[in-house]
């Protein structure tokens, strides 16, 4: 059974550095084809890709978001960690991490399963 | 902004069907027929409903189909029932190498 957990700081300072880890189980992110996304859902607002890690370590970000990301992976952990830097009011929400659902070989896919979600609130 | 329009509410009555549409407003979005479609309640994970256009995941019920016509992807939800009252969001893959969701439909089941 593939599951994940989001856990990270559940309020950050404005202008402060945001880091959340993805830890999961029932696969292992050194397996061919495999590859872990970040989205987010701000209050009562759509759903939004952030970013995206692939088994071979490539990397895809959100354009609007992009110069503010970073993801990783610690495979031995079987955890995926996204930095967001320069944190504002506006990027508070659920954020939420999903295994892709078919080999990351193209593109074209789809999230299954998703993590429960993690609140983060951006406040002085 | 979201190239991927789709209607704010859609409510039905118990029995009823309804289809919830998501339409392509940029051509950066890549294949339409690989739309995928996730059921959202609130305060619980996002679940994938139809993947590939009109493919159905196991464990969901037949009374969700997706198809397409066009730009425009559609979810039908057949048999309304009180708990498919949730947000629905379609996504699409763009040949920026990103993904994108469309703007989110509230069903209501009246």
């Amino acid at each position: 059974q593939v599951t994940l957990r989001e856990s990270g700081p559940a309020l950050v300072k404005p202008t402060q550095t945001l880091t959340l880890t993805c830890t999961f189980s029932g696969f292992s992110l050194s397996t061919s084809g495999m590859c872990v996304s970040w989205i987010r859902q701000p209050p009562g607002k759509a759903l939004e890709w952030l970013a995206r890690i692939d088994w071979d370590d490539d990397k895809y970000y959100s354009t609007s978001l992009k110069t503010r990301l970073t993801i990783s992976k610690d495979t031995s952990k079987n955890q995926v960690v996204l930095t967001m830097t320069n944190m504002d009011p506006v990027d508070t929400g659920t954020y939420y991490c999903a295994r892709m659902g078919a080999d990351c070989y193209s593109g074209e896919n789809w999230f299954d399963p998703w993590g429960q979600g993690t609140l983060v609130t951006v406040s002085s | 902004q979201s190239a991927l329009t789709q209607p704010a509410s859609v409510s039905g009555s118990p029995g009823q069907s309804i289809t919830i549409s998501c339409t392509e407003t940029s051509s950066d979005v890549g294949s339409y027929k690989l739309v995928s479609w996730y059921q959202v309640h609130p305060g619980k994970a996002p679940k994938l409903m139809i993947y590939e256009g009109s493919k159905r995941p196991s464990g969901v019920s037949n009374r969700f189909s997706g198809s397409n016509s066009g730009n425009t992807a559609s979810l039908t939800i057949s048999g309304l029932q009180a708990e498919d009252e949730a947000d629905y969001y379609c996504c699409s893959y763009t040949r920026s190498s990103t993904y994108v969701f469309g703007t989110g439909t509230k069903v209501t089941v009246l």
